[in-house]
């Protein structure tokens, strides 16, 4: 079964309008998130590691107003893309890490569209 | 510089032939780990197989082996007996460092295998 879960896994939006995602790890408690983002026919890009209790770290040139990490509790982290633009539209990702270096767990994703 | 090189950007295979997916990387951690991913259409990672720094063997998953030659810092994959189900994207990545720390993956840019009936 699914060891990680997003929702939503599709979102229609706005120009201007904020979106929050969800990621919840159901197998185990998780300390530490990540948050990808994929563009099409792209690779995936690390946006920000999202850490339990404190706050996320950004990777370079992604903006933390904008998108803003919330990781509340060792299942959940939620990832809110602020004012969203149409250069936001794009694959969102997450993923876990599991109890051994060799597990990296992934969220189904969620595509997100901004019109 | 790029860490993770992924030379093939597409592939055809004909069915139930074996494919090599190319795949080097770069890094001066003596401690890492290596993945491979599937992602079909749907967008899902689907995790295929792992190689640590320090395994002496190359690791298999069923149909999947990693051809681990460290000196020349390249972990290639090679499916065996393609299916048709084996077309999607294919992404190598590492993890860099040591123990049970919590780091991300750094991915290459991916080949698109197409299986040939």
């Amino acid at each position: 079964g699914a060891v990680v879960s997003q929702h939503p896994s599709r979102v229609i939006c706005k120009s201007g309008t904020s979106v929050k995602i969800e990621c919840r790890s159901l197998d185990f408690q998780a300390t530490t998130m990540f948050w990808y983002r994929q563009f099409p026919k792209k690779s995936l890009m690390l946006m920000a590691t999202s850490n339990e209790g404190s706050k996320a770290t950004y990777e370079q040139g992604v903006e933390k107003d904008k998108f803003l990490i919330n990781h509340a509790s060792l299942t959940l982290s939620t990832l809110t893309v602020t004012s969203a633009h149409p250069e936001d539209s794009s694959f969102y990702i997450c993923s876990v890490q599991g109890g051994g270096v060799e597990t990296q767990y992934f969220g189904p994703g969620t595509r997100l569209l901004v019109l | 510089a790029q860490k993770i090189t992924q030379t093939q950007p597409g592939m055809f295979v004909q069915e139930k032939e074996a494919v090599t997916l190319d795949c080097t990387y770069d890094t001066s951690d003596p401690s890492y780990g290596l993945f491979w991913y599937k992602q079909p259409s749907s967008g899902e990672m689907i995790f295929l197989i792992y190689q640590g720094s320090y395994d002496q063997q190359n690791a298999t998953e069923g149909r999947y082996s990693l051809n681990f030659q460290k000196a020349r810092k390249s972990a290639n994959l090679v499916i065996s007996a393609s299916q048709l189900g084996d077309s999607a994207m294919y992404f190598c990545a590492m993890r860099e460092g040591r123990g049970t720390g919590r780091r991300a993956l750094t991915f290459g840019s991916g080949t698109r295998l197409q299986v040939q009936p």
